[in-house]
């Protein structure tokens, strides 16, 4: 059973640029959720994708898109980026969103805003 | 919404000993889920442990245990017989099912240090 997984490791990228991010579900999973972790910090929800549609949203701002596709990978995608958009960034999946359903992380990438 | 609170930034403990971690949340739901997440230095976040609020029973899971106080909202994580691979970063996490969608939210983390 493959579990999650995430590209690229990491990325620099130049303020005001754009990026994707991709994630991978675990085999059976049809929920992804994807994570902010700054420096230091534990990680902030960005928002959930169940069954293609998005599920909910933490506090982060249009500029953070994402994307989940037939087959339950997801993609995250920042415009315009900022430095403090800095940071790693986790993307976890689970098998659905029922309060039993526990969600497993891939391993991140590491966004830095020069 | 939801607070979690790691009070403890660093814990150092001895190779077989036994240490405790912190972990106290705010909510005004009853029914809910914890969890205890590490995150070894190669980042990838793994479940050591999850406590459901409607279970007054506290979880184990092999060394692991928890000290789940429902009523003064405190959610602590034993590690017994400590080994140099529970070094690593802590962090303790309240699922609410509240709000549209299944969020977890993560207190700041607690960093373990374990000395042979």
């Amino acid at each position: 059973e493959t579990g999650v997984t995430q590209s690229p490791t990491h990325l620099i990228k130049t303020r005001g640029q754009q990026v994707t991010l991709r994630c991978s579900s675990q085999s059976g999973h049809n929920t992804v959720s994807w994570y902010q972790q700054a420096l230091g910090q534990g990680p902030q929800f960005i928002f959930q994708y169940y069954r293609e549609e998005e599920n909910g949203r933490g506090n982060f701002p249009p500029r953070f898109s994402g994307l989940q596709f037939p087959n339950y990978s997801s993609e995250l995608n920042v415009n315009a980026l900022e430095l403090d958009d800095s940071a790693l960034y986790l993307c976890a999946s689970s098998p659905g969103v029922r309060d039993t359903d526990t969600q497993y992380f891939g391993p991140g990438t590491r966004l830095t805003v020069l | 919404a939801q607070t979690v609170t790691q009070s403890q930034p660093e814990m150092s403990v001895q190779e077989a000993e036994t240490v405790t971690l912190s972990c106290t949340y705010d909510t005004s739901e009853s029914d809910y889920y914890l969890f205890w997440y590490k995150q070894p230095p190669s980042r990838q976040m793994i479940l050591v442990i999850r406590q459901e609020a409607y279970k007054q029973q506290n979880a184990t899971e092999n060394r692991f245990s928890v000290n789940f106080q429902k009523a003064a909202k405190s959610f602590s994580l034993k590690i017994s017989d400590s080994q140099l691979g529970d070094a690593a970063m802590y962090f303790c996490a309240y699922r609410t099912s509240e709000e549209y969608g299944n969020k977890l939210v993560f207190g700041a983390g607690t960093i373990l240090r374990v000395k042979s």
